[in-house]
């Protein structure tokens, strides 16, 4: 069982809408937690980090919330642009780097 | 800076055949990092090295070799390729190994065994 989850698997929302990911994870214990957008035919690129004392941190129309207690992440998507299609996938560090598998976000005009 | 590239964007492979995806970076990190991506799971570690001539294995290491004898290449060899093989295949490097360092990734390689 992958120890970090994400859902949806897939999202279609309209430009200009907000939408939100969630990221649950079961790793034990977390140095810190990563987005990273991927679009398609390219690498990730990171978006946010937050470390376990944080709960939230913003780059521009994304902001990523951390519940340490909870083990639960989400990105926030405000405002939602042509270009933000892609993957967002969650990354958790503990020691090593626990890989989510991906939220595949479609923006449609 | 070119940042992490790597050859081929894609190639085709027969059951067996042998080749070498290369990686380099003008960036001059320490850490490099070979992972594969299949639909519908995570990103999983192949092989990693923390600098000039030192790799080690990650998760998924069985039917690849890796090198590492500058600190700008680190090349992933498919001994005997095997349809399980087929994957997008990325490289990765950052400053240092441990999980503050930000990685940044190439733009992968796709590779598909007949």
């Amino acid at each position: 069982k992958n120890q970090v989850e994400q859902s949806p698997q897939s999202l279609i929302i309209l430009e200009g809408k907000n939408c939100t990911l969630q990221c649950n994870y079961t790793v034990s214990p977390f140095s810190n937690l990563r987005w990273y957008k991927q679009d398609t035919g390219r690498g990730p690129v990171s978006l946010t980090i937050m470390t376990f004392s944080e709960n939230t941190k913003s780059n521009g129309r994304y902001t990523a919330t951390l519940d340490a207690d909870t083990k639960q992440s989400s990105l926030h998507i405000t405002a939602s642009q042509l270009s933000d299609s892609a993957s967002y996938i969650c990354v958790v560090s503990a020691g090593d780097m626990r890989f989510g598998a991906g939220t595949r976000l479609t923006v449609k005009p | 800076n070119a940042g992490v590239t790597q050859t081929p964007k894609f190639q085709v492979l027969k059951t067996g055949q042998s080749m070498t995806l290369q990686c380099a970076q003008d960036m001059n990190h320490e850490y490099m990092s070979w992972y594969r991506q299949d639909p519908g799971m995570g990103l999983r570690l192949i092989h990693y090295s923390v600098g000039a001539g030192i790799t080690d294995q990650g998760e998924v290491p069985n039917g690849y070799n890796v090198s590492r004898s500058t600190t700008e290449d680190f090349p992933l060899r498919l001994l005997s390729a095997a349809p399980s093989q087929t994957s997008v295949y990325f490289c990765a490097s950052s400053y240092g190994a441990g999980a503050s360092n930000e990685q940044f990734f190439g733009p992968g390689t796709r590779l598909t065994v007949l």
